[in-house]
């Protein structure tokens, strides 16, 4: 089945501690997302990626990086200097001009930092 | 700039109720539009999208949105509501580009 993939479903960290959050997909989808979704605020786009080896700022990237070396991998990692990192973490991909803007989602990462 | 209004941060209904979610947008162009669904603890399900072709959209599980561009309106509906209805939904536009701007969410609860 094609889809979208996120690990762990649950993640819990020490403050000041960096994590890696893992998004796969086999849907063959050249863009990738992130988001961070907090109760009441939708979601907001942290990073995304049209193709492989570049990738943009969104609207709340400060105190995230990403990489994207793999058309299908597009790993999320939360440094330490994010100031509030406890969130729901959700990735997606989309197939650029064949959607017009359909996004396809994973499961999701809920990282708690305490 | 894009944006998205989703009136209404909680909606309750009681089962076999119509359910309406509304959504407004601005945009200087047409759009493209979507209704998300999104259970606790999973990530969003697309329910239905507007790419420009009938203007009253249906979508899966019943919900159907009509596109009315004088009120810059694209809000959702289902004539009957069902207990399994509960759950969060997003409105969410795009120009032109696959990046997504997203309302804040409507909470839908369905009472017995």
């Amino acid at each position: 089945d094609g889809g979208i993939t996120q690990s762990p479903k649950y993640l819990f960290r020490k403050e000041g501690q960096n994590v890696t959050l893992s998004c796969e997909q086999n849907l063959n989808h050249d863009a990738m997302y992130w988001y961070r979704q907090d109760p009441g605020q939708g979601l907001r786009l942290i990073y995304y990626s049209q193709i492989v080896n570049d990738f943009q700022k969104g609207d709340i990237a400060e105190g995230y990086s990403v990489s994207r070396e793999k058309k299908e991998s597009f790993p999320l990692t939360v440094t330490s200097a994010q100031k509030n990192p406890t969130a729901f973490y959700l990735c997606a991909s989309s197939s650029p001009g064949q959607g017009k803007g359909e996004q396809y989602f994973g499961p999701g990462t809920r990282l708690t930092v305490t | 700039a894009q944006s998205v209004t989703q009136l209404g941060s909680h909606v309750s209904v009681s089962e076999g109720a119509l359910v309406l979610l509304r959504c407004n947008y601005s945009s200087s162009v047409p759009p493209y539009l979507f209704w998300y669904v999104q259970y606790p603890n999973q990530g969003l399900q697309l329910l239905l999208k507007y790419t420009s072709a009938a203007t009253l959209v249906k979508g899966i599980n019943g919900f159907e949105a009509e596109f009315k561009k004088s009120e810059t309106s694209f809000h959702l509906t289902k004539p009957s509501a069902h207990m399994s209805d509960a759950a969060e939904y997003f409105c969410a536009v795009s120009h032109y580009t696959d990046k997504l701007i997203f309302g804040t969410g409507t909470r839908l609860q369905v009472f017995p």
